[in-house]
């Protein structure tokens, strides 16, 4: 079945230590994307990038920092800068023209212990 | 800031009673919109979608109506049912090719039943 996979669905994390959230698609989507959501909260654009190689910052990229080697694969790092980690990672996926609904995977939640 | 963003956070209704979820956006270039339903847990599920040369699109127990006048989308539910409850939220592309889901806070609704 085509779709987007994020794992692991929950992680845990010491203070100081890098993670990094997998995202994975097979819908060969050109766009990808990484949303971080607190509790209450809307979905808040780290990062994204429309094509192998490239990636641009969204709202929030401070303290994350991701790669795009390959169409199908879009890892995003929390490194020890993010000051406040703790939250629900969401990755989605989309062709490039605008008229086109995201897919999103079913996210990670990430707490720091 | 946003420029898309809802009017109330959460929405509480009885089973069966119809439910109006309100979005404003800001931006008069939005092409093209889009409803999410998010479950506890889940990443968001495309409902439905509507493209700004429409006033209004139909779906299964759902409808979404556009006023591009005073850049205002709703999602009404007709019949709502316990399963209905989630959050909402409403996205939006900015016309120009360069598709970026951009998100709101979000309502989220409460079914009694």
């Amino acid at each position: 079945d085509g779709g987007i996979t994020q794992s692991p669905k929950y992680l845990f994390r010491k203070e100081g230590q890098n993670v990094t959230l997998s995202c994975e698609q097979n819908l060969n989507h050109d766009a990808m994307y990484w949303y971080r959501q607190d509790p209450g909260q809307g979905l808040r654009l780290i990062y994204y990038s429309q094509i192998v190689n490239d990636f641009q910052k969204g709202d929030i990229a401070e303290g994350y920092s991701v790669s795009r080697e390959k169409k199908e694969s879009f890892p995003l790092t929390v490194t020890s800068a993010q000051k406040n980690p703790t939250a629900f990672y969401l990755c989605a996926s989309s062709i490039l023209q605008g008229t086109t609904e995201a897919f999103f995977g079913q996210g990670t939640r990430l707490t720091v212990v | 800031g946003e420029s898309v963003g809802l009017h109330l956070p959460t929405l509480s209704v009885q089973e069966g009673d119809n439910s109006i979820i309100n979005c404003a956006y800001s931006n008069s270039a939005s092409d093209y919109f889009i409803w999410y339903k998010q479950e506890s847990g889940k990443g968001p599920q495309f409902i439905i979608d509507i493209r700004s040369n429409m006033d209004k699109r139909q779906g299964q127990r759902v409808t979404v109506l556009l006023n591009k006048t005073v850049k205002h989308l709703s999602l009404q539910i007709a019949a709502t049912q316990p399963g209905d409850s989630a959050v909402y939220f409403c996205a939006e592309n900015i016309g120009g090719g360069s598709y970026i889901p951009t998100f709101g806070r979000g309502t989220s609704l409460i079914v009694h039943p």
